[in-house]
């Protein structure tokens, strides 16, 4: 079964909308990542929570704003959609640091192709 | 800030022949994590091997290895006995030891296998 899931899959929308894309991973992973890929391909972090924690927010604008009710939840609230916003959004999670070493294979959702028009 | 850079945007291999990726990183630490990642048309990103910049070793899985050269900062992806599924995005990404950290990733390279 699938180990992290995104939903929706696709998402099309009107600019100056509020959207969320939701993930979830069932690999009992402590830390969780989003991820744009612009049009070029280019993949770039976002944020990073461990335990429900923000420790990575990596100069997203203020309307992007992350939420994780559990460790093994993160989701992407995005307020006021911009056409610069349309991008694959892709959801990771590793386990974080296991005995003094931290283990971070990053395993990653399938992808939410946001397009904002 | 560490950089991840793949010379190569394109690469075509023969069916059964081996192609080797390209790879290089900068970084001031010792310590660290690089990784090769595929991402095929269907966009789901596959993990294809890990190197753990301590090991000396090359990782290798099956048909994939890595020529791993610290000191150059090399990180090199070798594909033996290429198969037309191995066509994809092929991203190079390098992650810090600091707590939580991201992975950055290469541009990318694109591979088409030839039939």
């Amino acid at each position: 079964d699938t180990a992290v899931s995104q939903t929706p899959k696709y998402l099309v929308t009107q600019m100056g909308n509020d959207k969320s894309i939701k993930c979830e991973q069932n690999l009992g992973h402590d830390t969780m990542y989003w991820y744009k890929q612009d049009s070029k391909k280019f993949l770039k972090i976002m944020f990073s929570y461990n335990n429900k924690e923000l420790i990575i927010n990596e100069t997203v604008p203020n309307r992007f704003s992350p939420k994780s009710p559990d460790k093994a939840h993160l989701n992407l609230h995005i307020n006021s959609l911009e056409l610069g916003d349309s991008a694959v959004y892709f959801c990771a999670s590793s386990q974080g640091a296991k005995a003094g070493r931290i283990q971070e294979t990053q395993y990653f959702g399938p992808g939410t192709r946001l397009l904002v028009l | 800030a560490q950089t991840v850079t793949q010379s190569q945007p394109e690469m075509s291999v023969q069916e059964a022949e081996t192609v080797t990726l390209s790879c290089t990183y900068d970084t001031s630490e010792s310590d660290y994590y690089l990784f090769w990642y595929k991402q095929p048309p269907s966009r789901q990103m596959i993990l294809v091997i890990r190197q753990e910049a301590y090991k000396q070793q090359n990782a290798t899985e099956n048909r994939f290895s890595v020529n791993f050269q610290k000191a150059a900062k090399s990180f090199s992806l070798k594909i033996s006995d290429s198969q037309l599924g191995d066509a994809a995005m092929y991203f190079c990404a390098y992650r810090s030891m600091e707590y939580g950290n991201k992975l950055v990733f290469g541009a990318g390279t694109i591979l088409r296998v030839k039939s």
